[in-house]
């Protein structure tokens, strides 16, 4: 059973910190990962992809992999209240297409 | 204009019931999807489509049937529903199967009675 983890949180920050949102996943194959946005009673909205090993920077976002560890991370640098969502980490674990495996996604907070 | 559109938004059936959702792309895509998140917020996909042929079937039981009668369109039927099938389900497209990004739509909240 391939998976993905991540802390359900709710992770709460104050407003103008980093958060830090953290994913595992258990396919050593996994070529591509993805961190989508979900705001309450909406649809996912993709915020990165990383293929490679180290950092992508969009804007406030920074996505970190590490394929040795099995370990991709989202970082929000000054957080702001707008930054509330769940965010879901999805893994690419079809064969040669991008069937995406999702982690259950961490509930974050940013307090004014 | 709606990129990835489904439709009813809203459904509350009873059991045993009958139903399908519609989901209708304008992107030109190739390759659509149907997900399902349930009250935990698991988001699990159940089927994707290539030019109107069948990709991906996830376990997912034979009362679910997708059909695709063109490359824009990808609907769900659900036969004999069942408590457990209340979740909201999402369409979502990509330009074809070697594309990273998938376009949501906005979900259809189903509620079995």
């Amino acid at each position: 059973q391939k998976e993905v983890e991540q802390n359900s949180g709710p992770l709460s920050v104050p407003e103008g910190a980093i958060a830090s949102l953290n994913c595992t996943y258990s396919d050593r194959g996994s070529q591509s990962f993805f961190w989508y946005r979900q705001y309450s009673g909406k649809s996912p909205e993709l915020i990165m992809f990383i293929y490679s090993n180290g950092d992508k920077e969009d804007g406030r976002f920074t996505a970190q992999l590490n394929k040795a560890s099995q370990y991709v991370s989202l970082l929000i640098r000054d957080s702001q209240p707008s930054d509330s969502a769940t965010y879901l980490c999805a893994v690419n674990t079809g064969a040669g297409s991008y069937q995406l495996t999702f982690g259950k996604g961490t509930k974050l907070s940013v307090i004014p | 204009d709606t990129a990835v559109s489904q439709t009813p938004k809203y459904l509350v059936t009873q059991m045993g019931n009958d139903k399908s959702i519609k989901c209708e792309q304008n992107l030109g895509h190739d390759t659509m999807y149907w997900y399902k998140q349930d009250s935990k917020k698991f988001l699990k996909i159940m089927f994707s489509y290539n030019n109107k042929e069948l990709i991906i079937n996830e376990t997912v039981p034979n009362r679910f049937s997708p059909k695709s009668p063109d490359k824009a369109h990808l609907n769900l039927h659900i036969n004999s529903l069942e408590l457990g099938d209340s979740a909201v389900y999402f369409c979502a497209s990509s330009q074809d199967l070697q594309q990273a990004t998938q376009y949501f739509g906005p979900g259809t909240r189903l509620l079995v009675l």
